[in-house]
């Protein structure tokens, strides 16, 4: 099973500014990685696939990086709705699909 | 547009089985697989399994193996998930969640969730 890891847990940043925010798989997933976002009481949404393309009807400030192991999401300038947990799958070995811990954005 | 609209909470006794539906609208039932992922309260996404709608093929995640069972019934449009021998930390709310196609492995809609607590 390929162990998804999420760093930091929380991510505290103004908004306005840009929020990274990593994942790391335990062994090569390729550009098969995708990222959600969940806020409280909600399902999560989906925001990127394919490590780095938008889902339909997510904004540019969000973009998605990376292959292999390593892989990044940027919210190029914080608005007050995206301050969310955000959690990254692997899809390229299943099953399980297996989610990272999430980070946690919150205001600053 | 597209719904997914699953069926309300449950109380269970630890080893009583549960089961959960997910009735879809909006698209073609057996064009999109679904999955099912479930949330333990303050924990991460966990994928229980999935199912091919079209042609019934199912995975499940080995944690549940001969504990879960995935199934659907196309002529309703909706999806279910029975799970057996429940244990209190399997507390949690349970999603139904459509693939982006047949075998594409990312979720584009969730259904609302259902909560199942799991209590003496």
């Amino acid at each position: 099973e390929i162990v998804m890891t999420q760093s930091p847990a929380t991510l505290s940043v103004s908004p306005g500014e840009r929020a990274t925010l990593s994942c790391r798989a335990s062994q090569s997933v390729s550009s098969n990685l995708a990222w959600y976002q969940q806020k409280p009481g909600q399902a999560p949404r989906l925001l990127i696939y394919g490590a780095s393309a938008r889902a339909t009807g997510i904004a540019a400030r969000f973009s998605g990086s990376g292959s292999g192991t390593e892989f990044t999401l940027t919210i190029s300038s914080l608005q007050s709705e995206d301050f969310a947990v955000y959690y990254c799958q692997q899809y390229n070995n299943w099953p399980p699909l297996t989610f990272g811990g999430g980070t946690k954005v919150e205001i600053k | 547009q597209v719904q997914l609209v699953q069926s309300g909470a449950e109380v269970k006794k630890p080893g009583a089985s549960v089961k959960v539906s997910c009735k879809a609208s909006g698209y073609t039932f057996t064009n999109y697989a679904m999955h099912w992922v479930r949330q333990a309260p303050g924990q991460r996404l966990e994928w229980m399994g999935w199912i091919n709608t079209d042609n019934g093929k199912i995975k499940y995640s080995q944690k549940f193996q001969g504990r879960v069972t995935i199934t659907r019934d196309t002529s309703a449009s909706t999806a279910y998930m029975e799970l057996s021998s429940l244990r209190s930390e399997e507390t949690a709310v349970y999603y139904c969640a459509r693939d982006l196609g047949r075998q594409f492995l990312v979720v584009d809609y969730w259904g609302q969730g259902t909560l199942v607590t799991v209590s003496s």
